[in-house]
């Protein structure tokens, strides 16, 4: 089947500007996260979803980062008023259950973003 | 918290045997290793649950030592293919994140 997807692969905008990156998680899974890549860095928690709800949103920067997820699937990751310091790979991973069950999660392509 | 990796980085040649740590100052529940080739998404190796167990993945195997929250990886008669960045996550209990280490880049040479 098919894996994680993300949309689209590569972004870049001014600064100022909105942006709107896309997660499809594998069917089925339940858990959807999102993380943040600097270059050359490790991997930074935003936010996870278990359903449409976000139990955990501890990871965002700024309230400049929203996300939402719709029936339980697609997720969106909006940064509005994008700066420079927000350039960096934006990856989604899912999962079958929650991180607290013996659950992989499956990361996608990830998005470029860069801000100029 | 931030879990800390040891080494930062290590280049080897095939064949060589390698171990990376990964150490929390957090209780922990689970740690997740991955592996990310450059330009690649992570992906998963092993998952290891409180209880101190061991696993093993080809070549690959780790463990986890919950009294002094750490863990490591061990990567025997290393090949080409092996060749990345390594990040150990962990979760404590309670949460449901997992929080990377700054990841161990280890490099194989023919």
């Amino acid at each position: 089947g098919a894996g994680v997807s993300q949309s689209p692969s590569n972004k870049v905008t001014e600064k100022g500007k909105d942006v709107e990156l896309r997660c499809d998680p594998i069917s089925g899974h339940t858990a959807l996260y999102w993380y943040r890549q600097s270059l050359g860095q490790g991997l930074e928690f935003l936010i996870y979803f278990q359903g449409n709800s976000a139990p955990d949103k501890s990871g965002l920067p700024s309230d400049r980062f929203s996300a939402e997820r719709t029936g339980g699937s697609v997720s969106t990751l909006t940064i509005q008023r994008t700066q420079q310091e927000d350039s960096a790979v934006y990856l989604c991973a899912s999962s079958l259950g929650p991180t607290s069950g013996p659950y992989e999660q499956y990361f996608g392509p990830g998005t470029r973003l860069t801000v100029t | 918290q931030q879990p800390v990796q040891s080494p930062q980085a290590v280049i080897l040649r095939e064949g060589e045997d390698a171990v990376i740590n990964c150490s929390s100052s957090k209780a922990l529940y689970s740690v997740h290793w991955y592996r990310q080739k450059h330009g690649e998404a992570p992906v998963f190796l092993m998952i290891l649950l409180k209880g101190g167990e061991q696993k093993g993945h080809e070549k690959i195997s780790a463990s986890f030592n919950e009294k002094k929250q750490q863990s490591s990886l061990y990567l025997t008669a290393s090949q080409l293919s092996y060749s990345g960045t390594y990040f150990c996550g962990t979760r404590s209990q309670g949460a449901q994140k997992l929080v990377f280490g700054q990841g161990t880049r280890l490099t194989i040479n023919p």
